[in-house]
């Protein structure tokens, strides 16, 4: 079954901290995977997204990693900001069929306090 | 920023009444979605279309219907709303299915008493 998983559930860190977020993934055929950042409130937004053969990628101060040998991929967040608030969603793409479908995981809540 | 944007987003209303929630996006995109959101919970898709006069059902049976009369409008109606129809609706759409970027609306966050 192509499930995603996504630890922790919850996490609080201080201002100026960096932290760490993961994603196991079962989806296969793999195809793409993408952060999202989801305010309070709002839509989600696209942060990064990764494909088989990219091993980090960077967007400001989000890092995302993907390992496609032990499916797993991780969200760094470094020097975090009040505005950095808000849930992580891991959304897994395979390429079972021409139209692909999407797998998203139950998101990290993330709190930043300062 | 996306070009992407939803109405209402906030709605209480009574049980058995027919509702509407409006979509509308200025990308020209293709690909249109209906996503169902709890606290919680990961995105569930209700309801999709890949252009002009066509809809499917998502992932997720809801007792909703959708219509794409046009490329940019894509409304999803309740024709009775029930309390478990309470929840946040997503629309978002995107220029390549599956494996493309989605790009949301800010929600409707609908409560049914």
């Amino acid at each position: 079954k192509n499930q995603v998983e996504q630890s922790p559930q919850s996490l609080i860190i201080l201002e100026g901290k960096n932290c760490t977020l993961q994603c196991n993934y079962t989806v296969s055929p793999f195809s793409n995977l993408r952060w999202y950042k989801q305010d309070t409130g709002r839509g989600p937004v696209s942060l990064t997204i990764m494909t088989f053969s990219e091993n980090t990628k960077s967007n400001g101060r989000y890092t995302a990693t993907l390992d496609a040998d032990t499916k797993q991929s991780s969200l760094h967040i470094t020097a975090s900001q009040l505005s950095d608030s808000a849930s992580y969603i891991c959304v897994v793409s395979d390429r079972g069929s021409t139209l692909g479908r999407l797998y998203f995981g139950r998101g990290t809540q993330l709190t930043v306090w300062p | 920023e996306a070009d992407i944007y939803q109405t209402p987003r906030y709605l209480v209303i009574g049980t058995g009444k027919k509702i509407t929630l409006e979509c509308s996006q200025t990308m020209g995109h293709d690909k249109m979605y209906w996503y169902q959101q709890d606290p919680g919970m990961e995105l569930h898709l209700i309801h999709y279309s890949y252009g002009v006069n066509s809809t499917e059902k998502g992932d997720l049976s809801s007792e909703s219907t959708v219509s794409r009369i046009r490329t940019e409008h894509f409304p999803l109606t309740l024709e009775s709303a029930r309390p478990s129809h309470t929840s946040q609706y997503l629309c978002a759409s995107s220029e390549q299915a599956g494996t493309g970027e989605l790009f949301f609306g800010e929600g409707s966050r609908l409560t049914v008493l």
